[in-house]
This record gives C-alpha cells, structure tokens and sequence, in this order.
C-alpha cells in the first residue's frame, strides 16, 4: 500500500517569503511517480511536476522548486519569493509503476499575504 | 480540445435521492477516475477503470457505483444519497501506462450536497 503525507496544513507567509511544503511518502514499488498539483481558489486541479523515482535530480521552475531525496522518502516543495496568487492548496502525489491509483496527500494550505 | 469535461457543476440532493455524474473525455485516454474531496483529507479515490468495459474499487467505494460502457465516458452514479456524500467530486484521465508526459487530467469538479 503507498501513504502520501503532508504534515503541514496551514502556512502562512508574507509576500516574498520562502515558504517550503513538506512530502513524505512510503511506497513498496521501486519505480513510481511522484507529483504536486496547486488548487487555487478557484477550485480546479493544476499540474506542477511530474518526478520519476529514478531521477532524483533536483528541479527548478522560476520560483518553484523541487528537492527529491530517495534516501528519506521526501519530496519537498519550494516557493521562493512568494507572492499573492500563490495563495492556494497544493497536493502532493504518489503513482506506483505496479499500480494504477493516484494517491493524494491531504493537502497544504498556503495563504500569502500582501 | 474540451480535456475532461464534468457535469454537472453543482447539485442539491436529499437524502435517498439518486443521480449520476458524468464525466467525458476527448484525449482518449484509457485511464479514466473519480475522486472525491473532503476537508482536511485531500482527494480520495472513489473507483477508477483502466479500459473500456472496467472498473475497479478504490479507496472509499461504498454507496457509489460507476460504469465505463464507452472509452470517453466515466460515470459515477449515487444510488440512495446520504449526508456524508455531500463533498467536491473529481473525474480524472491519463492515457496507458508508461507515457513520457503521463499525468492525470482534471475536470473542474462537481459540487454536491445532500441535505
């Protein structure tokens, strides 16, 4: 069975702060897929990054960026310089190659303010 | 290109009431899921179907069922609608396994509530 875990659900941050979501995950499979989706008020389910479990090399997209580490289960989540529209729920996932589910962790709230 | 396409977007049921959500998809993608969202618990797969013809139970299954009679559609069907059924459902897609670009595809979600 595989277990998404998000243990922060509420950060709050001011505008142009760092602000970093934790993920932790546990997985028996050896090749899998590891995903954050961003929820904004709105309510629809944006895409962010897609991860292999055997690419552990770190991403950087503007002001998002990624921190794999295999050796800890971790797949962290980093907004630098955050600003207002950044304000949303973002969702980290797990898809095991041997499995066809998506699971979700319970989600990060992240309220940035002005 | 419409991607996932559900509907409706919002209902009111009472308690004992049936209906369906549909979910269509035009990128015919073999994967297709329902989810739903709750507070505080993220997304909870419902069931999910990985061809035409199939389905398969997920993680919170009881008082749903679901058909997939054609590859584009998904449908989730509420037989006798209970209070703890009032939540934000989700369809989603992705083509077979093994993609380079494989990810899920969302609809924009279904609002229920069941008095």
């Amino acid at each position: 069975a595989q277990k998404v875990t998000q243990a922060q659900t509420e950060i709050s941050v001011v505008e142009k702060e760092d602000v970093t979501l934790d993920c932790v995950y546990e997985t028996r499979d050896t090749t899998y897929y590891l995903f954050w989706y961003k929820q904004p008020p709105s309510g629809e389910l944006v895409f962010l990054i897609r991860r292999n479990s055997f690419d552990e090399q770190n991403e950087i997209s503007g002001r998002y960026s990624w921190n794999f580490q295999k050796s800890t289960s971790s797949f962290n989540f980093t907004i630098t310089a955050s600003q207002v529209v950044d304000s949303a729920v973002y969702f980290c996932a797990l898809y095991p190659s041997n499995d066809y589910k998506l699971s979700f962790g319970a989600g990060t709230t992240v309220t940035v303010r002005a | 290109n419409a991607g996932v396409t559900q509907t409706p977007k919002f209902r009111v049921l009472k308690t004992g009431q049936s209906m369906t959500l549909l979910c269509a998809q035009d990128m015919n993608h073999e994967y297709m899921y329902w989810y739903r969202q709750d507070p505080g618990m993220g997304l909870r797969l419902i069931h999910y179907s990985v061809g035409e013809g199939t389905t398969a139970k997920g993680e919170v299954p009881d008082g749903y069922n679901v058909s997939r009679l054609k590859k584009q559609n998904f449908l989730l069907g509420l037989e006798s609608a209970a209070p703890s059924q009032t939540s934000v459902y989700f369809c989603a897609s992705t083509p077979h396994r093994g993609g380079v670009n494989e990810k899920l595809f969302f609809g924009s979600g279904t609002q229920l509530s069941v008095l």
